[in-house]
């Protein structure tokens, strides 16, 4: 069974680095895209970008270039989100994805929350 | 680019159908025939319900189809049950790696 398992809620301060992750399992995971999109509270979804752990490609969406660093480590099926530097405006829920053979997205994490607040 | 546009709201009765808009450009939603569907339930991930305009993943009800006129896709629900009251997102590829998704539609079943 394909299944994205992401890490837990977290709550931060203004001007902290995050690292949150997205662990794949049930399917070659260096094989297959894994994105991530961001849903701000009672607002819509947002794509961030997306990367290959088969040899760490990776794409953003022009809106999160430099804002947030997507990576991957293939040898333990994980992916991975970053900031260097929190704003109260990272405030939201971050769903990892997997994108299949096709330009469509199969399997969601169940969401990381993130909170950032003074 | 923009996000794709959706109306904010619909709804119907149980049995009737609805169907959901999803406008873009010619730069995405008409140039590709890769538009994928999403339904969210309150609290949950989202789920793929259409993808490539009109294929449905093995185990999402026929009532759920998909079609595309032009800049415009389109998500249709027939039959609507109580269960289908969620949100639910259009996405399409922009080309270059860039994916863009719609703002969203509240289904409400009366």
């Amino acid at each position: 069974e394909v299944q994205l398992v992401q890490s837990g809620a977290e709550v931060k301060k203004p001007g902290e680095s995050l690292k949150i992750s997205c662990k794949g399992s049930g399917y070659s995971f260096s094989s297959y895209w894994i994105g991530w999109v961001r849903q701000m509270p009672g607002k819509g979804l947002e794509w961030m970008g997306i990367i290959y752990p088969g040899d760490s490609d990776t794409r953003y969406s022009p809106s999160f270039q430099g804002q947030v660093t997507i990576s991957a480590d293939k040898s333990i099926n994980t992916a991975y989100l970053q900031w260097n530097s929190l704003k109260d405006s990272d405030t939201a829920m971050y769903h990892c994805v997997r994108r299949s053979n096709g330009e469509y997205y199969d399997y969601w994490g169940q969401g990381t929350l993130v909170t950032v607040s003074s | 680019q923009s996000a794709l546009t959706q109306p904010a709201s619909v709804s119907g009765s149980p049995g009737q159908s609805i169907t959901i808009s999803c406008t873009g450009t010619s730069s995405d939603v008409g140039t590709y025939n890769l538009v994928s569907w999403y339904q969210q339930h309150p609290g949950k991930a989202p789920k793929l319900m259409i993808y490539e305009v009109t294929k449905r993943p093995s185990g999402v009800s026929n009532r759920f189809s998909g079609s595309k006129s032009g800049n415009t896709a389109s998500l249709t629900i027939s039959g609507l049950q109580a269960e289908d009251e969620a949100d639910y997102y259009c996405c399409s590829y922009a080309g270059n790696f860039i994916v863009l998704f719609g703002g969203g539609t509240t289904l409400t079943v009366l």
